[in-house]
Order: C-alpha cells, then sequence, then structure tokens
C-alpha cells in the first residue's frame, strides 16, 4: 500500500515539553508539507521540503522545527517555544517537479495538557 | 498577501439537490486551483485540479470552474448524497510549494 502515514493519532503535551510528530511516505515523492489546522480555519504551511537535507520556513514557522535526512521521513518538532500548540497537524507530500496535487497522511491531533 | 474565502462556510441540503460551493482567491496568477474533501478527524483527499490555462474539470458528479480574472472557482455537486457529507475545502497554488487554503464549507446531506 502506499501512502503517507502520520503518528501517533492523538498526542498529549504538557506545558513546556517538546514534542516530535512523525510523518512518513512511501511514495517516492521529493516534497514534503506540514501544516496546521485549527478549527473553522484552513490549513497554514508550517514548514516545507523540496529535497532531502533542504526545508524552508513556511508561513507559521515560528516555535517548530523540522528535519529532512531521509527522503521517507519529515518529522515535525514542536517546541516549548509555540505559544499555542493544540491544534490538528496535517502532513502531505507531492511529486515534483510538476502541478500535481498534495497527498495528505490522517493527521495527529496534539493537545497541550 | 494571498486569501481564499469559502462561502458558505455550512450548508444542509436534502439528499437528490444539485448544490454548488464558491471559493474567491484575492490574487489571480495562480498556477492552479484545487478542491479537496475532508472527513471529521481525518486528512484531506483531492477531489479536482483545474490548472490555470483550463476553465473546468468534471469527476463523475463533481465539476469544478475556474474563472481566473474574477478571482472565482464553484464545486458544483450533482444529485448529492448522504456520503457527500463532509467538508470540502479549496486551494489557490501559487508555485509549486504554496497552496493557500480556504477554511472550508461543511456539507451535510440529509437522507
Amino acid at each position: 500500500d502506499g501512502g503517507i502515514t502520520q503518528s501517533p493519532k492523538y498526542l498529549f503535551r504538557k506545558e513546556g515539553q517538546n514534542v516530535t510528530l512523525s510523518c512518513e511516505q512511501n511514495l517516492n515523492h521529493d516534497a514534503m508539507y506540514w501544516y496546521r489546522q485549527d478549527p473553522g480555519q484552513g490549513l497554514r504551511l508550517i514548514y516545507y521540503s523540496q529535497i532531502v537535507n533542504d526545508f524552508q520556513k513556511g508561513d507559521i514557522a515560528e516555535g517548530y522545527s523540522v528535519s529532512r535526512e531521509k527522503k521517507e521521513s519529515f518529522p515535525l518538532t514542536v517546541t516549548s517555544a509555540q505559544k499555542n500548540p493544540t491544534a490538528f497537524y496535517l502532513c502531505a507530500s507531492r511529486r515534483t517537479p510538476s502541478t500535481d496535487t498534495q497527498y495528505f497522511g490522517p493527521g495527529t491531533r496534539l493537545t497541550v495538557l | 498577501k494571498q486569501e481564499v474565502t469559502q462561502i458558505p462556510a455550512a450548508l444542509s441540503v436534502p439528499e437528490g439537490e444539485n448544490l454548488v460551493l464558491n471559493c474567491s482567491f484575492t490574487d489571480s496568477a495562480i498556477y492552479n486551483l484545487q478542491w479537496f474533501r475532508q472527513d471529521p478527524g481525518k486528512g484531506l483527499t483531492s477531489l479536482l485540479l483545474i490548472q490555470s490555462s483550463q476553465r473546468e474539470q468534471t469527476s463523475g458528479r463533481l465539476n469544478a470552474s475556474l474563472d481566473k480574472s474574477s478571482g472565482r472557482s464553484t464545486l458544483y455537486i450533482a444529485a448529492s448524497q448522504p456520503g457527500d457529507s463532509a467538508t470540502y475545502l479549496c486551494a489557490a497554488v501559487y508555485n509549486f510549494n504554496k497552496f493557500y487554503f480556504g477554511s472550508g464549507t461543511k456539507l451535510n446531506v440529509k437522507p
């Protein structure tokens, strides 16, 4: 089965802790993305990566960090510097170079206690 | 700054009705316009992609149109079914990596 997996599905964090969200794809896509979705709002881009060992900030990168050491993996760390981290986090990938669509994972819901 | 607006925010219709969802975008210099479906607590699934040079795309009971000059796209759903109940999001794509999403239209199709 080809696709994108995210884990865990639900994540609870205490204030002041860093947490890492996993995103893995076996679609052989070069580009990967992290979005944040808040209730009643559209998706906002956190970080994206077009190629291994390279990534760029999106519109709301403050308080987040990423790495891209392997083509298949693009983990997102939510640091204690993120003021309001409770949200639904979505990972996506896309075949490049092309104007193809993005393929999304099932999401991780992060709640800060 | 690119902004994408979707109207209405929510829509409830009886089964069998034809319906139209609206999407508007402020910057007409798009590469393409995409429509996605999102079920509660799930990721997004791509429905239709309209390239900037195209006027419409069709897939089954779905038809999406694009008017770049006016900054608008519509998603037409024919003969709606309860299984169509979901949130529909549009995304204006300005380069390969910048997808700007609307906040979605939550559709409820009543049996």
